[in-house]
């Protein structure tokens, strides 16, 4: 089945170290997306990438990193100069067309103790 | 900036009553329009569109939404709710920019359904 896969579903890590949240798609579209939601604010882009080695910060990038170097693959990594990490991080595919939905995978809970 | 403001943090309904939750954005060109749905810990799914045409769309579920240019928002409905229709609602507009188009997102509505 076509799809995004998210993994892991939760992530458990200690203050200061860096974790890669991983998305992968088999859908073969262009563009791909990472969002952070929190209770109350809904979803918030972080970065986003139409096609592949290109990528574009979003509204609240700093503190994550993001590579593009297959189609199906859009890693997000957290690292330790992101402040307040903890939250519900989801991956997001469309096509390149801009009447287009995206189709989100199940999201990873990420947990920093 | 593009944004979408969704007023109601929380809405409460019995089953069986009608339903509207609203959804208000602000975007210079002609908007692309969605409505999502999530359940907790999910992710989400898309319950219908809007880029042109017909201004009354309808969805998967029974929902439909309407849009109004004059007024600059996106209300989603259902007639008749359904305790499975509980969950956390987004709108979403699809906006062009220089580094390519992205989707801003709402901050969401919690519907709670009384049986």
């Amino acid at each position: 089945d076509g799809g995004i896969t998210q993994s892991p579903k939760y992530l458990f890590r200690k203050e200061g170290q860096n974790v890669t949240l991983s998305c992968e798609q088999n859908l073969n579209h262009d563009a791909m997306y990472w969002y952070r939601q929190d209770p109350g604010q809904g979803l918030r882009l972080i970065y986003y990438s139409q096609i592949v080695n290109d990528f574009q910060k979003g509204d609240i990038a700093e503190g994550y990193s993001v590579s593009r170097e297959k189609k199906e693959s859009f890693p997000l990594t957290v690292t330790s100069a992101q402040k307040n990490p903890t939250a519900f991080y989801l991956c997001a595919s469309s096509t390149q067309g801009v009447g287009t939905e995206a189709f989100f995978g199940q999201g990873t809970r990420l947990t920093v103790v | 900036a593009q944004s979408v403001t969704q007023p109601d943090i929380h809405i409460t309904v019995s089953e069986g009553a009608s339903l509207e939750l609203r959804c208000n954005y602000s975007y210079g060109a002609t908007p692309y329009l969605f409505w999502y749905v999530q359940s907790p810990g999910q992710g989400l799914q898309l319950l219908l569109k809007y880029f042109s045409g017909d201004t009354l769309v309808q969805g998967i579920k029974g929902f439909e939404a309407e849009f109004k240019r004059s007024q600059s928002s996106f209300n989603l409905r259902k007639p008749s709710v359904h305790w499975s229709d509980a969950a956390e609602y987004f709108c979403a507009v699809r906006t062009l920019g220089g580094g390519g188009n992205k989707l801003t997102f709402g901050t969401g509505t919690q519907l709670k359904v009384e049986l």
